[in-house]
C-alpha cells in the first residue's frame, strides 16, 4: 500500500527567502507523485507532477521538485517566496495502473507555508 | 473549459433535511471523485465513478448517496446527516492514459446543525 509523509506541519519563511517542503513516500511499485496547493477556502490546484524521465520537475508559480528514488523523496522547493505563496501544500502519490482513470490519490497530511513580511 | 464547478458554495442544513451537492465538468473526463476535507486535514476519498459507474466506495455511511447521471455531472445526495459531517466537500475529475492528474473544484462548505 502507498503512503505519504509530510513531516513539517508548519513552515514559516521570510519573504524572498528560499523554501523546501519535504515529502517522503512509501510504495511497493512505481509511483506517480504530485504536489497540490490549497489557498484558504478554495479547492486544490496542481503545482507539479512527476511521471517519469527527468527527476527535476518544474511547476507553476516558480516551484520545482526533485524525485529521489533511493531516498523515496519528492521535496518541493522555491528559490524566493512571496506573500501570495501562503497556503497549504499537499504531497500526493498514485500507484495508478488501471486504464480507467480511477486510480486513488493518497495525500500527505499537508504543510502550512506561512510567509513572513 | 478546463474547470470543475461545484454548487452550492455553502450549504447549511439540519439533521433531518435532504439536500444535494452538484459537480460538473466539461473536459471529457471519464472519472469523477468525491472527497471530504475537515479543517486542517488532507482530503479523504469518498467515492469514485469511472465511466459513470461507481468503482470505489470508501466505506462511506449510507446517509451519503452518490449519483452520476451522465459523464459530465456528479451529485452527492445528503440525508439525515450528523454535525460531524460538517466539512468541505470537494469534487474532482480526471481522464487520460496513466498517470492522470485530478482537477479539483472549489468545494462546497457544508454545515450540519
Amino acid at each position: 500500500a502507498q503512503s505519504v509523509t509530510q513531516l513539517d506541519s508548519q513552515v514559516p519563511v521570510f519573504e524572498e527567502a528560499p523554501v523546501e517542503l519535504r515529502c517522503n513516500y512509501s510504495s511497493s511499485v512505481s509511483v506517480y507523485l504530485f504536489w497540490y496547493v490549497q489557498y484558504p477556502n478554495q479547492g486544490l490546484q496542481l503545482l507539479l507532477k512527476y511521471l517519469s524521465g527527468s527527476t527535476l520537475v518544474k511547476g507553476i508559480n516558480g516551484f520545482e521538485a526533485e524525485f529521489n528514488k533511493s531516498q523515496t523523496s519528492f521535496h518541493l522547493r522555491k528559490p524566493s517566496v512571496h506573500i501570495s505563496d501562503t497556503a497549504e501544500y499537499f504531497c500526493a502519490v498514485s500507484e495508478g495502473a488501471s486504464n480507467f482513470g480511477n486510480e486513488k490519490l493518497t495525500f500527505g497530511t499537508g504543510t502550512r507555508l506561512t510567509i513572513i513580511p | 473549459d478546463t474547470e470543475v464547478t461545484q454548487t452550492p458554495k455553502h450549504l447549511v442544513m439540519g439533521m433531518t433535511n435532504k439536500k444535494s451537492l452538484k459537480c460538473e465538468q466539461h473536459m471529457g473526463h471519464r472519472a469523477m471523485y468525491w472527497y471530504k476535507q475537515k479543517a486542517k486535514k488532507p482530503p479523504e476519498l469518498m467515492f469514485v465513478y469511472s465511466y459513470e459507474k461507481l468503482s470505489i466506495n470508501e466505506s462511506v455511511p449510507s446517509r451519503f448517496s452518490p449519483e452520476c447521471p451522465n459523464s459530465s455531472l456528479l451529485n452527492l445526495h445528503l440525508h439525515a446527516l450528523q454535525p460531524e459531517d460538517s466539512a468541505l466537500y470537494l469534487c474532482a475529475s480526471s481522464y487520460g492514459p496513466p498517470p492522470r492528474e485530478q482537477f479539483f473544484g472549489p468545494g462546497t462548505r457544508l454545515t450540519v446543525l
